[in-house]
Order: C-alpha cells, then sequence, then structure tokens
C-alpha cells in the first residue's frame, strides 16, 4: 500500500486551463502540505493543513487553492494555469510536529 | 528566521570512495535537521534526522550525519558510496513550531563513477 499517493502522476496541459491534483495519506496524519519542485530543483513550501484547517499559507498567487474534504485528503486546484506554473508538485504528511513523509510528485508541463 | 545551504550543487565519487555532502543551517531557534534523498523521477525519501537527541545520527543506506552546533553544520557521509547512491540529496531544516514547514537546500547531485 502506497502510504502518499498522487493523482495524476503527469499532467501536460494548455496555458489559460483549470486543473486539479489530487493527494491522499493512510498513514492516519493530522498534517498534510504541498511543496513546488521548480526546473531547478528547488523545493518550497506552498500550504500546510492540520485536521483540515489552514495552517500554512506561504506566498502563493490565489489561483492555487488547496481544499482539505478530510484529513485524509488533500488537494490542489490551479486555476488559469501559466507557463511559470510547470514544476512537480509534491503532496507530503505527517504527525503534527512530526517527520514528513512525501509522494511521488506530480509533474505538470503547462504548454 | 530559518535557512540552509548546501554546498557543491554536483559531488563526484568513485565507487567505495568517501561521501560527503555538505549543509549548514541558520536557525533562531533549536532547529530540527534533515536529509532527504530524491532518486530520479521519484518522490522524497528520509535518510536521517537530528531531533537534539544524539549528535551523530544514522539513517539508511550506510548514511549518517553530525550535528555540530558550534559549526552549524549538519554533514552528509557515508564510508563506501555506492552506484545505487547516485542521486539528489537535499538537506531540511524545521522549527518544529506552530508553522510546521520544512526549509530546504537547494540539493546536491551525486554522481558515483565506476
Amino acid at each position: 500500500d502506497t502510504a502518499v499517493s498522487q493523482t495524476p502522476k503527469y499532467l501536460v496541459t494548455q496555458m489559460g486551463n483549470d486543473k486539479s491534483i489530487k493527494c491522499e495519506q493512510n498513514l492516519g496524519h493530522d498534517t498534510m502540505y504541498w511543496y513546488k519542485q521548480d526546473s531547478k530543483k528547488f523545493l518550497k513550501i506552498m500550504f500546510s493543513y492540520n485536521n483540515k484547517e489552514l495552517i500554512i499559507n506561504e506566498t502563493v498567487p490565489n489561483r492555487f487553492s488547496p481544499k482539505s474534504p478530510d484529513k485524509a485528503h488533500l488537494n490542489l486546484h490551479i486555476n488559469s494555469l501559466e507557463l511559470g506554473d510547470s514544476a512537480v508538485y509534491f503532496c507530503a504528511s505527517s504527525p503534527r510536529l512530526e517527520t514528513q513523509y512525501f509522494g511521488p510528485g506530480t509533474r505538470l508541463l503547462v504548454l | 528566521a530559518q535557512s540552509v545551504t548546501q554546498l557543491g550543487s554536483h559531488v563526484s565519487v568513485s565507487e567505495g570512495a568517501l561521501v560527503l555532502l555538505r549543509c549548514n543551517y541558520s536557525s533562531s531557534v533549536p532547529p530540527y535537521l534533515f536529509w532527504y534523498v530524491q532518486y530520479p523521477n521519484q518522490g522524497l525519501q528520509l535518510l536521517l534526522k537530528y531531533t537534539s537527541a544524539a549528535t551523530l545520527v544514522k539513517g539508511i543506506n550506510g548514511f549518517e550525519a553530525e550535528f555540530k552546533k558550534s559549526e552549524t553544520s549538519f554533514h552528509l557521509t557515508k564510508p563506501s558510496a555506492h552506484m545505487s547512491d547516485a542521486a539528489e540529496y537535499f538537506c531540511a531544516v524545521s522549527a518544529f513550531s506552530n508553522t510546521d514547514k520544512l526549509i530546504f537546500g537547494t540539493g546536491t547531485r551525486l554522481q558515483v563513477f565506476p
């Protein structure tokens, strides 16, 4: 069983489209995160939810909207996609204030 | 505020040689420090972590790191490199405060030559 899973694994889309990435964890963790890895491999936190409550919201364009329907899921919706949104998006989860475990990543390419 | 600096974006070693990947941190509070490894087209896997217990931390795959407060360093070492160690390595710091986020370094790509 995959502990932190993401769908889709690859996403190729046109500028201006709206897309969603889904994340699920079966570890029973309270906290989930979204990180963005750019083309230079730099990783940066975007959002964090604890028990469905938003606790971290870094300087991210408001075209990005996370949604946590329950504590096992954290989805990322992106409106009006831009070329600069091309990146690898990683979901992670952890018990509160503990080690984070990462999903396999979603590779987004905006054309 | 916290930050991490990884010296050397690329490190090349021969199989069987010592691996040394450097990480220096800056933190206004006692830090928690991590090394993650990323194999090509995969997610991040935790190698080891320091959480204020023993300063010498042993991780998976024969890696270890030593926390040196006086040098603000947390370098990753492995006595003998294996071809399968070729990957991207990331050092990260966290305050485990209410923000509970990882601040990553820019990564070091390790190449292992036969």
